[in-house]
């Protein structure tokens, strides 16, 4: 296990289909997150799992979204009715939960979701 | 509201010479940074992070300075190589909220 890894890398869908991604963490790592980065901008947070929990959700996370951790291991992260605004690059990172307050995420190679 | 600000959108340096990536930050509540560094295509990856407690983290080449009282971090980069051409980002947290706040980053042309 060599780090975070998603895939596709990249997909290309026509506005209205639904797309799904997947992230597998670094397996120790028991905090998954997922972002989304637009060009010109930094990544910007959608939503957080501890193990199988999902603690948190962006605003940005509108209702066609969708995220899952079954097993708190892999994630997927599911768009339905695709829109061309949500073209962007999807990113997923992962930490581990120690007794220090705050540690780094790593991220994976991230998906381009281009809608057209 | 853009809590952590990167005022420069690009840096051109030198070969040798110093790199200082600049950031600002507005929530005093923020205690943790962290700066990454992206390729294209590729995910960010992270280079070095400071927490509030302290004002500076050393790295081999890489220097992170926090000054607490004018909400801003540096990273400094001794000496440039071609190699860290990339965009950096920084980013910041506090204890107990999970999330990153990135900053729109910097890009970062070193040139042999």
């Amino acid at each position: 296990d060599t780090g975070v890894s998603q895939d596709p890398r990249h997909k290309i869908t026509k506005r209205g289909q639904n797309v799904t991604f997947r992230c597998d963490p670094i397996s120790e790592h028991n905090r998954l997150y997922w972002y989304r980065q637009t060009l010109g901008q930094g990544p910007e947070f959608l939503t957080y799992f501890q193990n199988e929990a999902q603690l948190e959700k962006s605003r940005l996370l509108s209702d066609r979204f969708s995220a899952e951790r079954p097993k708190g291991s892999f994630s997927t992260l599911e768009i339905q009715r695709t829109e061309q605004g949500d073209s962007a690059m999807y990113l997923c990172a992962s930490s581990l939960e120690s007794r220090f307050p705050n540690t780094e995420a790593f991220f994976g190679q991230g998906t381009r979701l281009t809608v057209v | 509201d853009q809590q952590v600000k990167q005022n420069s959108p690009s840096l051109s340096v030198q070969e040798g010479r110093i790199s200082i990536l600049n950031c600002d930050y507005t929530n005093s509540m923020f205690d943790y940074f962290l700066w990454y560094k992206k390729y294209p295509a590729e995910g960010p990856t992270f280079l070095i992070s400071i927490s509030s407690i302290k004002d500076k983290n050393e790295d081999g080449r890489f220097t992170v300075f926090l000054n607490k009282s004018a909400k801003h971090l540096s990273l400094h980069i001794v000496p440039s190589q071609p190699g860290d051409s990339a965009v950096y980002f920084c980013a910041a947290s506090f204890t107990g909220f999970q999330k990153l706040v990135f900053g729109t980053g910097t890009r970062l042309l070193v040139s042999p």
